[in-house]
């Protein structure tokens, strides 16, 4: 079935340093693709999507381009804040309902 | 601006209890879901609902029974609470449609079974 592979956690970075959390998915068709993130003690919240191959979906200087060829869509940012300390998911929806992986968690510190 | 409106926040059963999750959405959106979260396990689907009137079986819904009440609410009810049921609940809802499928979610539900 459809699946989605990121990353295992913790990451631990200092601030301004460059953020890769890599995602790779299983799915017949051409599903949209998904970063959430959830700040501590909170719901899900969209970060950035893409809908179809070489898509690049960007929201508060994270980034993430959909590439079909190697299945993947590999989330970005060029100088990460304290503020970005989360967890952060990659999810797919082929038919009815996101796919979620399990979750990077994202420590930055000052 | 509620959104995905959850309740109760909190709670702690004991096994064999039942109870009721309660989400309610003011978006007018036609599709609604229910995972968990679980620690290393990421978000799974309970179950969700389409549109109002039908309901489907997610990759976990042993154990659980839903009610899509009207297009606003969709309940979620534990009949004889266990252990593993334990967990973050999260309600979540959507328009469907490609390029419109981004789901919207409450701020999740903590329930502990004793």
């Amino acid at each position: 079935g459809d699946s989605v592979t990121q990353m295992e956690g913790p990451v631990t970075l200092s601030e301004e340093a460059f953020l890769t959390i890599n995602c790779t998915y299983t799915a017949t068709g051409y599903p949209s693709l998904f970063w959430y993130v959830q700040y501590p003690g909170e719901g899900l919240q969209l970060l950035l999507k893409a809908t179809k191959a070489d898509d690049k979906g960007s929201n508060k200087g994270f980034e993430a381009t959909y590439r079909k060829e190697t299945t993947s869509f590999h989330l970005e940012k060029g100088s990460v804040q304290v503020s970005d300390s989360a967890v952060y998911f990659c999810a797919l929806i082929p038919l009815e309902a996101l796919v979620f992986g399990k979750g990077t968690r994202l420590s930055v510190i000052a | 601006n509620a959104g995905v409106t959850q309740t109760p926040k909190f709670q702690v059963l004991k096994t064999g209890q039942s109870m009721t999750l309660q989400c309610a959405q003011d978006m007018n959106h036609n599709s609604m879901y229910w995972y968990r979260q679980d620690p290393g396990m990421g978000l799974r689907l309970i179950y969700y609902s389409a549109s109002e009137g039908t309901t489907d079986k997610g990759e976990v819904p042993n154990g659980y029974n839903v009610s899509r009440l009207n297009k606003r609410e969709f309940s979620l009810r534990l009949e004889s609470a266990a252990p593993s049921q334990t967990s973050v609940y999260f309600c979540a809802s959507s328009n469907r449609g490609r390029g419109a499928n981004v789901l919207t979610f409450g701020a999740g539900s903590r329930l502990t079974v004793l």
